[in-house]
């Protein structure tokens, strides 16, 4: 069974903060680690799809980093807005179709 | 469509009864998922479409729980004799083949099962 841990759980910050959470996942058969966003009624939205150790990607003021070797990866918000509130999920790719998901960290941003 | 298209959006369904969930892909997706989530718990993979054939079944509960697809494109998961425990967020997702695409995701059914 597929091991795709996400922490913390739950996070509260001050609008402005930075943060950034963790996921870790098994560190072979890797083919690519994904991160979604997934408000409220809402579907999840794909953030960033990394496939190489040492990757790094940004969206605006939403960023990741990528260790294949560890087996982890970072999301790091800057100057959390209330919009960001939500859950983000990363997903595992160990095959070339299948992804396992994490339980996902709930942000939520206060004003 | 524009984008993953699921219906119905809820069902609130007895005990016993059968259940139809269906999922319009974005047209080219050759690949097609379905995932549930339970209260509580994360996303969980049900069963793989490439194509119109299931490569992966393997997330499926038990054998109450079908799916097909037809023409590569909608796909309709079925649930039959539901029981309490099949309540959850049922999600649809497509992609182009393989994982190192983004997977693009329905607004989901939300099932309850009195």
């Amino acid at each position: 069974i597929l091991n795709v841990e996400q922490s913390p759980q739950s996070l509260h910050v001050q609008e402005g903060d930075s943060t950034n959470f963790t996921c870790s996942f098994p560190s072979s058969n890797f083919y690519a680690l994904h991160w979604y966003r997934w408000e409220t009624a809402k579907s999840p939205e794909a953030l960033f799809v990394m496939t190489l150790n040492g990757d790094e990607k940004k969206k605006g003021r939403i960023s990741a980093t990528l260790n294949t070797k560890e087996g982890y990866s970072y999301l790091y918000i800057k100057g959390s807005q209330p919009e960001d509130s939500a859950t983000y999920l990363c997903a595992f790719g160990g095959s070339n179709y299948k992804l396992t998901f994490g339980k996902g960290t709930l942000l939520t941003v206060n004003p | 469509g524009a984008g993953v298209s699921q219906s119905p959006s809820n069902k609130v369904t007895e005990k016993g009864k059968d259940v139809e969930l269906r999922c319009d892909p974005i047209s080219g997706h050759t690949a097609l998922y379905w995932y549930r989530q339970s209260l509580g718990q994360g996303l969980e993979f049900l069963i793989y479409f490439q194509g119109n054939s299931a490569p992966d079944k393997s997330g499926l509960p038990s054998d109450r729980f079908s799916a097909e697809r037809t023409g590569g494109s909608v796909s309709t998961l079925t649930i039959q004799r539901t029981q309490q425990e099949d309540s959850a967020v049922y999600l649809c997702a497509s992609s182009l083949l393989n994982s190192n695409q983004p997977q693009h995701f329905g607004d989901g059914t939300r099932l309850s099962i009195l």
